[in-house]
């Protein structure tokens, strides 16, 4: 069974709207870590955000926030105000545990951002 | 910029060969992973070393093999190069040992491409 699954393959917002990219994730462990990055056309793969398992409030990140919803097991990330420049391949990752160092990334969600 | 260096940025070799990508951490972190990213297996985890020592392992093949050095930095040796081995490998570091909040910077990645 997948780890980590993003449903959304593609997505297409207009510029200056909120995106939500959607994120479910599978584990049994009490204590894991939720990640997302961002991989612009360039390639390199940039850190946006970082959510515990055990973190009270959602984590934010100027323009990024983590719709943290542990009942359901999702990790959705919200970008405001998007802007042409947030076009990019963004992957869902998680750690589990609290001594394993692998980092299990999703598929990714391809976002567009139309003028 | 992740502070995370990599070379060649680019790399076009022939099936048979052997290369070596080499990775720089950024100042201070502890830790090197390397990941392989194909547009048919996705993101995938590769090896970690902390602090010169082999820490966890993930679907790295036999054909590869990687160091890390007294001044932090990591080598990963590819052989016997298959079409199937041109991918986009990256390179990431982090703090620690990878537990709880140690977040992964990534480097911009070498492109093998196999002929």
């Amino acid at each position: 069974a997948q780890k980590i699954t993003q449903t959304q393959p593609g997505m297409f917002v207009q510029e200056k709207e909120a995106v939500t990219l959607d994120c479910t994730y599978d584990t049994s462990d009490p204590s894991y870590g939720l990640f997302w990055y961002k991989q612009p056309s360039s390639g390199e793969m940039i850190f946006l955000i970082y959510q515990g398992s055990y973190d009270q409030q959602n984590a934010t990140e100027g323009r990024y926030s983590l719709n943290f919803q542990k009942a359901r097991k999702s990790a959705n990330l919200v970008i405001s105000a998007s802007q042409l420049g947030d076009s990019a391949m963004y992957f869902c990752a998680m750690r589990e545990g609290d001594r394993d160092d692998k980092i299990i990334f999703g598929k990714g969600t391809r976002l567009h951002i139309l003028p | 910029d992740s502070g995370v260096t990599q070379t060649p940025k680019h790399l076009i070799t022939a099936t048979g060969q052997r290369v070596t990508l080499r990775c720089s951490p950024r100042s201070g972190d502890l830790s090197v992973y390397w990941y392989q990213q194909s547009l048919d297996q996705g993101l995938q985890f590769l090896i970690q070393y902390y602090n010169g020592e082999e820490r966890a392992k993930g679907n790295i093949l036999e054909r590869f093999s990687a160091q890390q050095f007294p001044d932090l930095h990591s080598e990963l040796n590819l052989s016997s190069l298959e079409l199937g081995d041109s991918a986009l490998y990256f390179c990431a570091s982090s703090a620690l040992a990878g537990e709880g909040t140690d977040t992964q910077y990534f480097g911009p990645g070498t492109r093998l491409t196999v002929l």
